[in-house]
């Protein structure tokens, strides 16, 4: 079954506390893998596509890994404002539907 | 400014009654998405549509109804056959195929009572 799992669930962390965010995946047929920002009472927020192993994006504090089987998300230096709950989603290839994780509620502490 | 808007941000409705959940956008997108998310869930697609008057259902259509008359324009119907509707709605569009880049609406929260 093709799925997306996140982890860990919620993250506390001092600003300037680096950390990562895991996705594991399992599909047939990866299109691409994405990452996404959500503020609370808000819809996602486009952020990163990533569609090989090995291949690396990078947005101010953010940097996404892929690896054939998760993609990690690495927080570097983190600031109050990057407190938000983040998505993992990836794309099958047989019929382009988007399978999207739970996600990972990141809250940074001033 | 382009982008993607929906309305109205919370709606309250009575159980068996049927309710119209607004999305419209002017960013010249093809496609256009309706997703559902509940609490601790992922985002679970609804119905979705590649081009005018035409509509393709998602993983959880039951109970759902769209029209897509315009182009800007991809309205929601939640019927009362919708079992358990309480959720918060997203709605989203992209160039054709690029349904993984779209970009989302603030959403509408719906509760039933």
């Amino acid at each position: 079954e093709d799925q997306v799992t996140q982890s860990p669930e919620a993250l506390r962390l001092q600003e300037g506390e680096s950390s990562s965010l895991n996705c594991s995946y399992t599909v047939s047929g990866l299109r691409g893998l994405f990452w996404y920002r959500q503020d609370p009472g808000k819809g996602p927020e486009f952020l990163f596509t990533l569609y090989s192993a090995g291949e690396e994006k990078e947005k101010e504090r953010l940097k996404a890994t892929l690896t054939k089987k998760e993609s990690f998300l690495h927080i570097t230096a983190p600031k109050p404002e990057d407190s938000a709950t983040y998505l993992c989603a990836v794309g099958r290839g047989r019929d382009d539907k988007i399978i999207f994780g739970k996600g990972t509620r990141l809250h940074i502490l001033p | 400014d382009g982008g993607i808007t929906q309305s109205p941000k919370y709606l309250f409705r009575k159980e068996g009654q049927n309710v119209t959940l607004s999305c419209e956008q002017n960013l010249n997108h093809d496609a256009m998405y309706w997703y559902r998310q509940d609490p601790g869930q992922g985002l679970r697609l609804i119905y979705y549509s590649q081009i005018v008057n035409d509509f393709q259902k998602g993983d959880i259509a039951e109970g759902y109804s769209v029209s897509r008359e315009k182009k800007e324009s991809f309205p929601l119907t939640v019927t009362s056959a919708q079992k358990n509707p309480t959720a918060f709605y997203l709605c989203a569009s992209s160039m054709r195929d690029k349904a993984a880049e779209a970009f989302f609406g603030q959403g509408t929260r719906l509760t039933v009572v």
